[in-house]
């Protein structure tokens, strides 16, 4: 089963403008959401997280909006340069204390082009 | 500097041949993980290791695979007799600890079967 969702999978946006990339997870038991930024031929690096007891969390031109309620999660690239250009996954995980080891269950992917 | 180094970058096999590929962690780490990627799609679980011992793994992580740390520092995954779907980018992750839930991911290994 498709444990996250995330859209849209491919994203065209002007420099300067907002990129927005949301995901939608099914299991409540998920507490730790993060986001991570893959460049061509890299690893995945993490660019942003969030836990469930708050709604926004903001760092530099990055910001999650986590909504609990509707199990969903985006994430906003304010004032989007061309060095944003890249592949997004939307994650999930559990904290340890149950038969979870901490791994992470990814998005679909994002493909991001922000045009000059 | 990557919290974690892979080698080999690229490694080119012929079906029905064994692949190791190796992760080695730039300073003590605890929890290790092997993800898979094929060309285009996301990024899958494979199996995570804790104390020495694989302490979950996915569907995809079937007797063909294998994964060891037999020198207390290299983080090997062992492929022993590749497929044609088993080429695909393979990254090594790494965490600190499970309470913060930041993994960190190495370079990746791209293993093309033929």
């Amino acid at each position: 089963q498709q444990q996250v969702k995330q859209s849209p999978q491919s994203l065209i946006v002007q420099k300067g403008g907002i990129s927005i990339i949301n995901c939608a997870y099914e299991n409540t038991a998920f507490d730790y959401f993060p986001w991570y930024q893959q460049f061509p031929g890299k690893g995945p690096a993490l660019l942003i997280a969030i836990r469930p007891d708050v709604s926004e969390k903001k760092e530099g031109r990055f910001t999650i909006s986590f909504n609990k309620s509707a199990k969903q999660f985006s994430l906003h690239i304010m004032d989007s340069q061309p060095g944003d250009s890249a592949t997004y996954f939307c994650a999930v995980s559990q904290s340890p204390g149950s038969s979870n080891t901490g791994k992470l269950i990814f998005g679909q992917g994002t493909t991001l082009q922000v045009k000059p | 500097e990557p919290e974690v180094t892979q080698t080999p970058s690229h490694q080119v096999t012929q079906m029905g041949q064994e692949v190791i590929l190796r992760c080695v962690p730039i300073s003590n780490h605890l929890y290790f993980y092997w993800y898979r990627q094929i060309l285009g799609q996301k990024v899958e679980f494979l199996v995570s290791f804790y104390n020495n011992e694989i302490s979950e793994k996915s569907e995809i992580f079937d007797d063909q695979f294998s994964v060891e740390r037999p020198d207390g520092s290299n983080f090997t995954l062992k492929i022993r007799s590749t497929k044609l779907e088993d080429s695909a980018m393979y990254f090594c992750a790494i965490s600190r600890d499970r309470v913060t839930g930041e993994l960190f991911f190495g370079e990746g290994s791209r293993l093309t079967v033929l």
